[in-house]
């Protein structure tokens, strides 16, 4: 079946650092691949995505590139703000399997000043 | 943001009493599901909607049901609340845009089960 496999946290940064979140997935077909973000109390917030092989999600400076290859999504940002300190979620939709979406466990994100 | 509310927002209850949230959206999307987040279990469909009065189960829907009489509205249920329902709940909806389909999530409801 379908499922995506993301690294465990924390992640403990300091201000400035370079980020990389691993995730890979499993699935038939082409499936659509997204990062969303989810900030102390408040639900889930699109980051980026992507819908095809090659192609690079980004926004915010956080970019992330459909390897189809790998089976892989990695989010990555050359230079992190205390301001992202969150919760990283990987995700997938497919277009078989019983259920569309599919989330990663989440990896928190913590940025030292 | 795609317009979407829950409520309540919090909620405490004792073990075997009902529970009703409420996911209200704007937008007129057809697809609405409902969603719990549990650590180290990511996030987990329970129920979800492809149109009025068209719902099916998700991978955890048990103890849980769901109602949509409006298409604005989706109802989670829990029929008689137990501990392990306590947890984040959160509705989403899928919105079509020109790349494709995303889900877009509402604040989410912080339920205690006591």
């Amino acid at each position: 079946g379908n499922s995506v496999t993301q690294m465990e946290g924390p992640v403990t940064l300091s201000e400035e650092a370079f980020l990389t979140i691993n995730c890979t997935y499993t699935a038939t077909g082409y499936p659509s691949l997204f990062w969303y973000v989810q900030y102390p109390g408040e639900g889930l917030q699109l980051l980026l995505k992507a819908t095809k092989a090659d192609d690079k999600g980004s926004n915010k400076g956080f970019e992330a590139t459909y390897r189809k290859e790998t089976t892989s999504f990695h989010l990555e940002k050359g230079s992190v703000q205390v301001s992202d300190s969150a919760v990283y979620f990987c995700a997938l939709r497919s277009t078989s399997g019983t259920y569309k979406y599919i989330f990663g466990t989440g990896t928190r994100l913590k940025v030292l000043a | 943001d795609a317009g979407i509310t829950q409520s309540p927002r919090h909620k405490v209850t004792e073990t075997g009493t009902p529970v009703t949230l409420r996911c209200h959206q704007t937008e007129n999307h057809r697809y609405m599901y409902w969603y719990r987040q549990d650590p180290g279990h990511g996030l987990r469909l329970i129920h979800y909607s492809y149109g009025v009065k068209d719902t099916d189960k998700g991978e955890v829907s048990d103890g849980y049901s769901v109602s949509r009489s409006k298409t604005e509205d989706f109802l989670l249920t829990l029929e008689s609340a137990t501990s392990s329902q306590t947890s984040v709940y959160f509705c989403a909806i899928s919105k079509q845009g020109q790349a494709g389909e995303t889900q877009y999530f509402g604040p989410g409801t912080r339920l205690l089960v006591l």
